[in-house]
């Protein structure tokens, strides 16, 4: 059972316009969601992240919404750079009081950048 | 300040032996979380240790073990491989791993069983 899902495996955008990718998951539990962005032969780097007490982060060009009720995420990216190619995973955790459960991950989206 | 550190980079195993994979966290974190990579089911969490301790454990059977050692430094153990076992395996750091602090990943080992 996927708890965290990204439906698009693969997403292509012109350079300068908005990139938009989307993440969906099923445990009501999840307090804390974070993206990571993963190059070919690199470890996922962390992007971005938003607590369950909020709706929106902003960090420079990257902004995460949050609607809880529907139990959605998504990342804009504005404006999109070809540098920004690269597989995107959406991760979601509960706080467990002793310590963060590990990340539950998507399987990513492979966003294109096209020039 | 020097990022996650995994060591080896690539390995190479046969069915039925074991291997040990070593991660060196950021200097001062004291999480270590293990994830596997697969294309199958993609990053999955192995478990999380902090001061030495197995804090936190993802669903996957006994073959999966870990340590971890005073200087934080853990390493991972795979015992009778199997082919299923190919995967990338990553290792992430965190201050100490509680909420709200985001784990820093390592490059990852890539094993391959044969």
């Amino acid at each position: 059972d996927q708890q965290v899902k990204q439906n698009s495996p693969s997403l292509s955008v012109q350079e300068g316009r908005i990139s938009i990718l989307n993440c969906d998951y099923t445990n009501s539990m999840f307090d804390y969601f974070l993206w990571y962005k993963k190059y070919p032969a690199e470890g996922p780097t962390f992007l971005i992240s938003i607590s369950s007490i909020k709706d929106k982060n902003e960090d420079g060009r990257f902004t995460v919404f949050l609607n809880k009720s529907a139990k959605h995420l998504s990342l804009h990216i504005v404006p999109s750079q070809p540098g920004d190619s690269a597989v995107y995973f959406c991760a979601a955790s509960v706080y467990s009081g002793g310590g963060a459960d590990g990340l539950t991950f998507g399987k990513g989206t492979h966003l294109i950048i096209q020039p | 300040k020097a990022g996650v550190t995994q060591t080896p980079r690539y390995l190479i195993k046969t069915r039925g032996q074991q291997v040990t994979l070593s991660c060196s966290p950021i200097s001062g974190h004291r999480s270590v979380s293990w994830y596997q990579q697969t294309p199958g089911q993609g990053l999955q969490f192995l478990f999380e240790y902090f001061s030495e301790t197995q804090r936190n454990k993802g669903n996957f059977p006994g073959r999966f073990s870990g340590r971890q050692f005073s200087n934080s430094r853990s390493e991972m153990n795979v015992s009778t491989l199997e082919l299923g076992d190919s995967a990338l395996y990553l290792c992430a750091s965190s201050f100490s791993g509680r909420y709200g602090n985001e784990q820093f990943f390592g490059p990852g080992t890539r094993l391959t069983v044969l």
